[in-house]
C-alpha cells in the first residue's frame, strides 16, 4: 500500500525551540502537503509542495520537497504555544485533485 | 474566507442505523472527498467524488456506504447499517478546478453504540 512514515511521533520541547519532522516513503508523490490538526478539528493546510527540491516558508513554518520526491520535512523556528497539536505529511501521487495520502502524525508538546 | 461545513458536529447511533453525514462544501469546488479518522490514528481516504460520480473510492467504502450530491450544494455520506467500528471522525473536503489545495471541514464525530 501507499505509506507514508511520519517521524517522530511525538516530541516535547521547549517553547522557543525549534522543531523538525520528516516524512518518507517509498512511493513517488507528485505534491507533498503539510497539515496541522487541532482537537475536535478538521486538518488545515500548512504549506503545500509541488516541485521536486521546492523550498518553502510560511511564517515561521518552512518545507522541503526531497529531491527524490520521497521525502519531506517540516522545519518550525522559534515555537509558541499555539504551535501545539499534531502535524500531519501527506502526499498526492497524482493530479492536484487526487486523494490525499496522510502520515500518521506528529503530535507536539510544548513545555512551559 | 470561504469554507467547508459539516452536518452535525456529533451523532450518535445506534448499531444497525443508518446515518447520513452532510457536507456543503465550497461553492465554486468540483472535488469532492470523504475521509475519516478513527480516534487517535491518521487520517484515511474513503471516497472522491467529480461530475456527479464516484471517481476513486478505497477498501474502506463498502457496499454500506454512498455518497450523493443531491442539489448543488449538498454533498452527503450514507452509512446504511452502522457497525461499531464505524465510530470515527468524518472530514469532508472540497477542491477546485485547476488543483486548487483540498479544503476540510471540522468533521462530524460519528459514535455507533
Amino acid at each position: 500500500g501507499q505509506q507514508l512514515n511520519q517521524s517522530p511521533q511525538s516530541m516535547f520541547i521547549q517553547e522557543g525551540e525549534d522543531v523538525s519532522m520528516n516524512c518518507t516513503s517509498s512511493s513517488i508523490f507528485n505534491t507533498w502537503l503539510w497539515y496541522k490538526q487541532d482537537p475536535g478539528e478538521g486538518p488545515v493546510l500548512l504549506i503545500a509542495l509541488y516541485k521536486a527540491g521546492e523550498l518553502t516558508s510560511n511564517g515561521r513554518l518552512t518545507a522541503q520537497f526531497g529531491i527524490t520526491r520521497k521525502d519531506s520535512f517540516l522545519n518550525i523556528s522559534a515555537s509558541i504555544p499555539s504551535d501545539v497539536g499534531i502535524y500531519f505529511c501527506a502526499g498526492q501521487r497524482g493530479n492536484r485533485d487526487d486523494k490525499i495520502i496522510f502520515g500518521k502524525g506528529t503530535r507536539l508538546h510544548i513545555l512551559p | 474566507e470561504p469554507e467547508v461545513t459539516q452536518t452535525p458536529s456529533h451523532q450518535v447511533t445506534q448499531m444497525g442505523q443508518e446515518v447520513i453525514l452532510r457536507c456543503v462544501p465550497i461553492s465554486n469546488h468540483l472535488y469532492f472527498y470523504w475521509y475519516r479518522q478513527i480516534l487517535g490514528q491518521k487520517v484515511e481516504f474513503l471516497v472522491s467524488f467529480y461530475n456527479n460520480e464516484i471517481s476513486e473510492k478505497s477498501e474502506i467504502f463498502d457496499d454500506q456506504f454512498s455518497v450523493e450530491r443531491p442539489d448543488g450544494s449538498n454533498f452527503t455520506l450514507k452509512i446504511r447499517s452502522t457497525k461499531l467500528e464505524d465510530s470515527a471522525m468524518y472530514f469532508c473536503a472540497s477542491s477546485g478546478q485547476g488543483g486548487t489545495e483540498a479544503f476540510f471541514g471540522q468533521g462530524t464525530r460519528l459514535t455507533v453504540v
